[in-house]
């Protein structure tokens, strides 16, 4: 089973607006990632927070970390319809030296012009 | 700077048939991991490579094979194909940047078995 859940797994907005992503996960972490993924084809390493880290930013991104809620969130302020893609974030589990990341089910996001 | 490749793009092999796919890195990268996409599964780690040696592999039969060559580069073999085999595999590489491995994708082998 996945580790981490998106939420919501679908979300339509207006060009414009901002849309926000939520990804639960259920253990420690060393670090959580955020990718991109269009249509089937390969993903897009966005952003990277660390388990010490609360929020980071990285142009129109914005990604929070609660570890006491083991939750993150994506914020893409002002989107694009170029931003119409599948997010994942996927972590890192804490002092296991796996380096496996474990992904969520992805969120669908749809930006009409 | 060049991201990682894979290659071939596209896959169709017949049940009980062997693949292979391939993928190089980032240069300067000597982490590489390969993942399966499958519909309705999501994404789920496969490999990892370091140093030529297999350090990790996630929760796959022993007919999920792979290597790493001297250049970084790695090769991941599927044998006896089924049709649940059926997939999107992606690559990633990774370095130790700024106290975090980030994991780069490729672009993906789509495979499919008939």
């Amino acid at each position: 089973s996945q580790q981490g859940e998106e939420d919501p797994q679908a979300l339509s907005i207006q060009e414009g607006e901002n849309a926000t992503m939520n990804c639960s996960y259920k253990t420690s972490i060393n670090n959580l990632q955020w990718y991109r993924q269009n249509s089937g084809r390969g993903l897009v390493h966005l952003i990277l927070i660390r388990s010490n880290e609360r929020e980071k930013h990285s142009g129109r991104l914005r990604v929070t970390l609660d570890t006491s809620k083991k939750s993150s969130s994506l914020l893409i302020t002002a989107s694009r319809a170029a931003d119409t893609a599948s997010y994942f974030c996927a972590t890192d589990a804490r002092d296991t030296g796996r380096r496996a990341l474990t992904f969520g089910s992805g969120t669908r996001l749809q930006v009409q012009p | 700077e060049a991201g990682v490749t894979q290659s071939p793009t596209h896959l169709i092999k017949t049940r009980g048939q062997q693949a292979t796919l391939r993928c190089s890195p980032i240069s300067g990268h000597t982490s590489v991991y390969w993942y399966q996409q499958a519909l309705g599964l999501g994404l789920q780690f496969l490999l990892w490579y370091d140093e030529g040696e297999e350090r990790n592999r996630g929760n796959f039969p022993p007919r999920f094979s792979g290597r790493q060559f001297p250049n970084y580069s790695s090769e991941l073999n599927v044998n006896a194909l089924e049709l649940e085999d059926s997939a999107l595999y992606l690559c990633a590489s990774s370095s130790w940047g700024t106290g975090a491995y980030e994991q780069y994708f490729g672009p993906g082998t789509r495979l499919t078995v008939t």
